[in-house]
């Protein structure tokens, strides 16, 4: 089975300033699917970023980032000039790209924004 | 258009009691998926339904957890003599498909509280 780990449970950053989330998943497949999501207190999970694991480049979107080492297992989120609307709990998932079952989730990071 | 709704978005029940919740998807989402957040804790995977057909129920955490799917529209997560364990928020997702290329789309839970 798949593990998402996410070592941080909190971080904090001061606003306009960079920020990494770390998280790191342990699978035994090739062909994979990594994502982050973003969960404000709404409770609504919104998909930040999503990287094909037989991708090299990084995927980006805007403000966000990541930095995917496959041979490592990792996969981290950078948050560039951070604002205030990026304050929410960010969850790191899995999926095995030939699964049509859910999304394995890390516990989760708080992120706090310092204005 | 409208987004994936949940009903109730709170509930409080005695335990013992049995309880329906509800997950309205995204019109035309085929695919539609239900997971458990405990506090402090990631989201775990239960169940997915594809149209009305729910392949793999091994997900749900024990036999009095079932879930319902009528045709392509709305689903029910049923919870049988609830528990206090079982006090968590419950979310429901809904994609186009079922694979990695479709984005799921998160309703705004419901949160269970057993007393």
């Amino acid at each position: 089975a798949q593990t998402v780990t996410q070592s941080q449970p909190e971080m904090s950053v001061q606003e306009a300033e960079t920020v990494t989330l770390s998280c790191t998943y342990d699978t035994s497949e090739s062909d994979y699917y990594l994502f982050w999501y973003k969960q404000p207190p709404s409770r609504q999970m919104i998909l930040v970023i999503r990287q094909e694991a037989y991708k090299q480049q990084n995927a980006t979107e805007n403000r966000f980032s990541v930095n995917f080492q496959k041979a490592a297992k990792s996969f981290s989120l950078k948050i560039s000039d951070s604002q205030l609307g990026d304050a929410a709990m960010y969850f790191c998932a899995y999926r095995s790209a030939d699964s049509a079952d859910g999304l394995t989730f890390g516990k989760g990071t708080h992120l706090i924004i310092q204005p | 258009g409208a987004g994936v709704s949940q009903s109730p978005s709170n509930k409080v029940t005695e335990k013992g009691k049995d309880v329906e919740l509800r997950c309205d998807p995204i019109s035309g989402h085929t695919a539609l998926y239900w997971y458990r957040q405990r506090l402090g804790q990631g989201l775990e995977f239960l169940i997915y339904f594809q149209g009305n057909s729910a392949p793999d129920k091994s997900g749900l955490p024990s036999d009095r957890f079932s879930a319902e799917r009528t045709g392509e529209s709305v689903s029910t997560l049923t919870i049988q003599r609830t528990q206090q364990e079982d006090s968590a928020v419950y979310l429901c997702a809904s994609s186009l498909g079922r694979g990695n290329s479709y984005e799921q789309y998160f309703g705004p839970g419901t949160r269970l509280t057993v007393t």
